[in-house]
């Protein structure tokens, strides 16, 4: 099975600054043919489901703020927050759809410091 | 819009059996696979398995094989999750979800396992 690690478990970051969370799969998730990363992340709030943020690692989903980027690519990746705001307090999850079992990270908690 | 809605809550005793259904919308169901997602009380996600709708043909994470049957009925676009045998550990909400450009989310059904 892939295992997904993401970095930090949580931070607290100060409204309008940057949020940085580090996802890393133990395989890559690069399928050569397509050049496509199989990788997504995801926003979940208290008592929500998650909401999709960002698929093929760094395509946001229609209607997701351009403040949410997604970058990397192999084992390595990141989503960044670029400006901080109330509403993004959250648990944030990466997974890998590369391949079964479509395996997920443990999750990062983003408050405001 | 992608849409997802799941069946309610349910509460079942040790060893019975609960059937969660999926009713999609929005999009073309045998055009992305149907995943089902398990969340224990202040845990993480856990990925359990998928439905290819086209040709309705499953996969499950090993901790679920033989306990977990998921399925999908095409004449009414929805996906169904089966669970077994069920102990105090199934107790959970659980979510169907397609994963990538066509992501969207169920709105989770909590099933609660007690005697």
């Amino acid at each position: 099975d892939i295992v997904m690690t993401q970095s930090p478990d949580s931070l607290a970051v100060s409204l309008g600054e940057r949020a940085t969370i580090n996802c890393k799969s133990s395989q890559s998730v690069l399928y050569s043919p397509n050049n496509e990363n199989y990788l997504a992340w995801y926003q979940q709030k208290p008592g929500q489901p998650p909401k999709p943020l960002i698929y093929w690692a760094s395509i946001r989903k229609s209607g997701v703020p351009d403040r949410f980027s997604g970058s990397g690519s192999g084992t390595d990746f990141t989503l960044t927050i670029s400006s901080l705001q109330a509403e993004d307090v959250a648990v944030y999850y990466c997974q890998q759809y590369h391949e079964t079992p479509f395996t997920f990270g443990p999750g990062t908690k983003v408050d405001i410091k | 819009e992608v849409q997802l809605v799941q069946s309610g809550a349910e509460v079942k005793e040790p060893g019975a059996t609960v059937k969660i259904s999926c009713k999609v919308s929005g999009y073309t169901f045998t055009d992305s696979y149907l995943h089902w997602v398990k969340q224990a009380p202040e845990k993480g996600l856990e990925w359990m398995g998928l439905v290819d709708p086209e040709d309705g043909k499953p996969e499950y994470a090993e901790k679920f094989q033989g306990r977990a049957s998921i399925s999908a009925d095409t004449s009414t676009d929805t996906a169904y999750m089966e669970l077994t045998s069920l102990t105090s550990d199934d107790t959970a909400i659980y979510y169907c979800a397609v994963i990538g450009a066509t992501a969207g989310w169920g709105q989770g059904t909590l099933v609660t396992v007690s005697s």
